[in-house]
């Protein structure tokens, strides 16, 4: 199976501020990578699909990068709407695997 | 617009079986994998498997295999999961998705306790 490694756990910023959670693939995924964001009591939302396509709806401050087998979320300016639990994905090979999630706070 | 209608919260003894189960609109149901997501309170997310509603292939994560069985209805656009030999340990809300993930059912709570 493919791991996919997460960090941080947590991260508490401030608004305005610059925030990047990363995601490491145990191999190579191409850009089979997604990026969610989860409220609680909520389902998943979409946020990252390819790795670096922003989902329809999406703020702009939400963007994707890789560089060869680590992936990166990052939020340009942190806003009062943005924390919660953040999760990768990997949609490359079954089984299907998702990073533990960084729980993002407000400083 | 997609939209995945997902049965409501079920109470289930040890050693039961259960049937959630989303009712998909919006989309072609027949055309796209059905997959199945569990999240234990307060853990990550735990793909469970995928259903093609065209011709009832499933695939299935081994860790489910004999946990989970994966079925659709096309005539009512309806996904069905049926979870059995129930244990705390599969107490969690399960979600459907497709669209490679993305869009998803609200989520549906199943709690196992006597």
């Amino acid at each position: 199976d493919i791991q996919m490694t997460q960090s941080p756990a947590s991260l508490s910023a401030s608004l305005e501020e610059i925030v990047t959670i990363t995601c490491q693939a145990s191999q190579d995924i191409g850009n089979w990578l997604a990026w969610y964001q989860q409220k609680p009591g909520k389902s998943p939302q979409l946020l990252i699909y390819g790795a670096t396509s922003l989902a329809d709806g999406v703020p702009s401050r939400f963007s994707g990068s890789r560089s060869g087998t680590q992936y990166s979320l990052k939020i340009s300016r942190l806003q009062v709407e943005d924390p919660g639990i953040y999760y990768c994905l990997q949609g490359y090979s079954a089984p299907y695997t998702f990073g533990a999630g960084t729980k993002l706070e407000l400083k | 617009q997609v939209q995945l209608q997902q049965s409501g919260a079920e109470l289930v003894k040890p050693g039961s079986s259960v049937k959630i189960s989303c009712k998909a609109s919006g989309y072609t149901f027949t055309s796209y994998d059905m997959h199945w997501i569990k999240q234990q309170p307060g853990n990550g997310l735990e793909w469970i498997g995928w259903i093609y509603p065209g011709n009832g292939n499933t695939k299935y994560n081994q860790k489910f295999n004999g946990k989970a069985t994966l079925t659709a209805d096309k005539s009512s656009s309806t996904a069905y999961m049926q979870l059995s030999s129930l244990t705390s340990e599969d107490s969690a809300v399960y979600f459907c998705a497709i669209g490679k993930f993305a869009y998803w059912g609200q989520g549906t709570l199943v709690t196992v306790s006597s």
